[in-house]
């Protein structure tokens, strides 16, 4: 089973900012098995980006994926209000689905 | 579109079944090649997958849970069901349906439930 590591645990940003977040996996995954999600308090988590790079229907183009093998960035070029919340990383496996245990972004 | 909503007991007793049902409204459970998936979250906790049933039949669980987990499809009632048996209090969280697919590049589950609280209690 992967493993997914996300750090930091906590970001504090101001409105504006650029948000780097991390997600580290045990070992090589492959493009197609890498995604992002969104997930705001009392609310179900949101799909943001799939195939480490693609965005999902209607995810504004601040948000971006990159990497490849274990090592894995998902990027808000600028953050809005709405964007702060917890960002987790999934991993599709051919016998199990595992999640990291989340960035938390938060205002500064 | 396709709308998912989670029903069952709020409250199940350690070492009973919990019961939860995924009510698909907007789209036919067996008209494409989508995951149809289980999710919880223990209070202020992170994501875990439970499992999934796929639209040919197929189940795939957790690992961990495998021992006490089946999930099923009642295509007649266009929704699919799971069972946790044998729960303690560490069962107890948020749990969501959602719908995983592959859309090309990558998989990822675009439609989910709003999610239903199950306590673990007596």
């Amino acid at each position: 089973e992967i493993v997914l590591t996300q750090s930091p645990g906590t970001l504090s940003l101001s409105p504006g900012e650029r948000a780097t977040l991390s997600c580290r996996a045990s070992q090589s995954v492959s493009s197609s098995s890498l995604t992002w999600y969104q997930q705001k308090p009392g609310q179900a988590p949101r799909l943001l980006i799939y195939g480490v790079f693609s965005r999902a229907t209607g995810i504004p183009d601040r948000f971006s994926g990159s990497g490849s093998g274990t090592d894995f960035t998902l990027t808000i070029s600028r953050l809005e209000p709405e964007d702060f919340a917890v960002y987790y990383c999934q991993h599709y496996g051919s016998s199990s689905w595992t999640f990291g245990l989340g960035t938390k972004v938060e205002i500064k | 579109q396709v709308q998912l909503q989670e029903s069952g007991p709020g409250l199940v007793e350690p070492s009973q079944t919990l019961s939860l049902t995924c009510s698909v409204s907007g789209g036919s459970i067996n008209s494409g090649a989508y995951y149809w998936t289980w999710i919880r979250q223990n209070p202020g906790k992170g994501l875990e997958w439970i499992g999934y049933i796929y639209y040919s039949g197929s189940t795939y669980y957790n690992p961990s849970l495998k021992s006490r987990v089946a999930i099923a499809a009642d295509t007649s009632k266009n929704h699919f069901s799971l069972n946790l048996a044998s729960v303690t209090a560490a069962d107890t969280g948020v749990y969501y349906c959602a719908r995983a697919s592959y859309y090309g590049s990558g998989y990822g589950m675009d439609v989910w439930g709003q999610g239903t609280t199950v306590t673990v209690s007596s």
